[in-house]
């Protein structure tokens, strides 16, 4: 149990629609990162934010968003879905930005899209 | 980002330690180096991490090399359980704290 959690665990989308995946830290993380994981592969990164603020991001297009909240909740916004945007995305956070802090990631959101 | 080299799979007999190297030949001096695995289907678990010196906790321990150019991870009496894949990780120092995952060991753990 490592206090991230994440929603919905499973969802379906068609093609072209938008999608909205949430997660809430660890209480008392104020970092968040996002990471896409397609079938047989390792976990890519997306972006992390760090106090409501993006401060650095993986090579994905613009179609890939987020946000951070005050409670330092986050989203993860996909528009324009693609065939191969199906994946496992997971939330991770941290108690800070800084190199050498220990990362926690949720148990993920399967998207597929048909 | 440092690149790792890990062997694709590995076997293990229950109760025996599992020893997981893991090559990081072009680390920088203020990399750490994360451990983590993953069972089917679920999230990666955090198993350790470290800088320069080794480390233990209650999951495994972290031996690193004193040129820190590889590292072993050792799950010191392994159950089947810890049948999972386990990823070896250089985390940057730049900006965000990303960490860069590769293909990872496939450690299979036998009754």
């Amino acid at each position: 149990e490592t206090g991230v959690t994440q929603s919905p665990t499973h969802l379906i989308k068609t093609r072209g629609q938008q999608v909205t995946l949430r997660c809430s830290s660890q209480s008392g993380h104020n970092t968040v990162s996002w990471y896409q994981q397609a079938l047989g592969q390792g976990p890519q990164f997306i972006f992390q934010y760090y106090r409501e603020e993006e401060n650095g991001r993986g090579n994905f297009p613009p179609r890939f968003s987020g946000l951070q909240f005050p409670n330092y909740s986050s989203e993860l916004n996909v528009n324009a879905l693609e065939l191969d945007d199906s994946a496992l995305y997971l939330c991770a956070s941290s108690p800070r930005g800084d190199p050498g802090n220990t990362i926690y990631f949720g148990e993920g959101s399967w998207l597929t899209v048909v | 980002d440092a690149k790792t080299t890990q062997p694709p799979s590995m076997d293990c007999a229950e109760g025996r330690a599992a020893n997981l190297p893991c090559n990081h030949s072009t680390i920088s001096g203020n990399e750490y180096v994360y451990w983590y695995r993953q069972i089917h289907s679920q999230g990666p678990q955090y198993i350790i991490h470290g800088l320069k010196n080794n480390e233990t906790n209650e999951m495994a321990s972290l031996i690193i090399t004193e040129d820190r150019k590889s590292s072993t991870l050792i799950l010191p009496h392994a159950t089947l359980r810890d049948t999972a894949v386990y990823y070896c990780i250089v985390s940057g120092i730049q900006g965000a704290q990303k960490l860069v995952f590769g293909q990872g060991t496939r450690l299979t753990i036998n009754p």
